[in-house]
């Protein structure tokens, strides 16, 4: 089983409306989740960074939330553009471990 | 400064033939990984290398696939008698520390292979 689970798989949204996308994981010791932003044909990159004690971090319109208790974080994304149509994946790292565990991502697209 | 380089971008092959890929990762960076993306799918974990420490090659799927840091920089993704179903976009990432999982790795574009 994955331990690191995503929902919903894809979605399509209109420019300038929100969305919010889901990441559960049963990592465990938890050190830090990620959430990176994938463009067609790109590698990942890194949007934001958080470890057990934080509970939200923004990175411009970019909004990630993380609940260690629950396991659970979600990343929103604020009045969408046509350049926020992309894969985005939830990364989880264990303490003591240099690897990673990935999701499949959420693949939004923003339609005008 | 300049970021993961991966080459080629792109690369087609027959089956059973062998190909190599290469990664340029960030100067200075001790770290380097390889993963695979298979469409629809998560990234898969295939090497890791640190340092002068032994390589992490639990990720690896089968003896057809090898890799290679030299010098503590460039790295190269060997993969014998290639098949279909190692169609997939082949990503390299690097790390600047020396441990655990709190950095950040930095991913190159990939190579997208396809074998026919």
């Amino acid at each position: 089983k994955n331990q690191v689970e995503q929902s919903p798989q894809s979605l399509i949204i209109l420019e300038g409306k929100n969305c919010t996308l889901q990441c559960n994981y049963t990592v465990s010791p938890f050190s830090n989740l990620r959430w990176y932003k994938q463009d067609t044909g790109r590698g990942p990159v890194s949007l934001t960074i958080m470890t057990f004690s934080e509970n939200t971090k923004s990175n411009g319109r970019y909004t990630a939330t993380l609940d260690a208790d629950t396991k659970q974080s979600s990343l929103h994304i604020t009045a969408s553009q046509l350049s926020d149509s992309a894969s985005y994946i939830c990364v989880v790292s264990g303490r003591g471990n240099n690897r990673l565990a990935f999701g499949k991502g959420n693949q939004v697209v923003v339609i005008p | 400064g300049a970021g993961v380089s991966q080459s080629p971008s792109n690369k087609v092959t027959e089956k059973g033939k062998d190909v190599e890929l290469r990664c340029d990762p960030i100067s200075g960076h001790t770290a380097l990984y390889w993963y695979r993306q298979s469409l629809g799918q998560g990234l898969e974990f295939l090497i890791y290398f640190q340092g002068n420490s032994a390589p992490d090659k639990s990720g690896l799927p089968s003896d057809r696939f090898s890799a290679e840091r030299t010098g503590g920089s460039v790295s190269t993704l060997t993969i014998q008698r290639t098949q279909q179903e190692d169609s997939a976009v082949y990503l390299c990432a690097s790390r600047g520390t020396s441990g655990g999982g709190a950095d950040t790795q930095y991913f190159g574009p990939g190579t997208r292979l396809t074998v026919l």
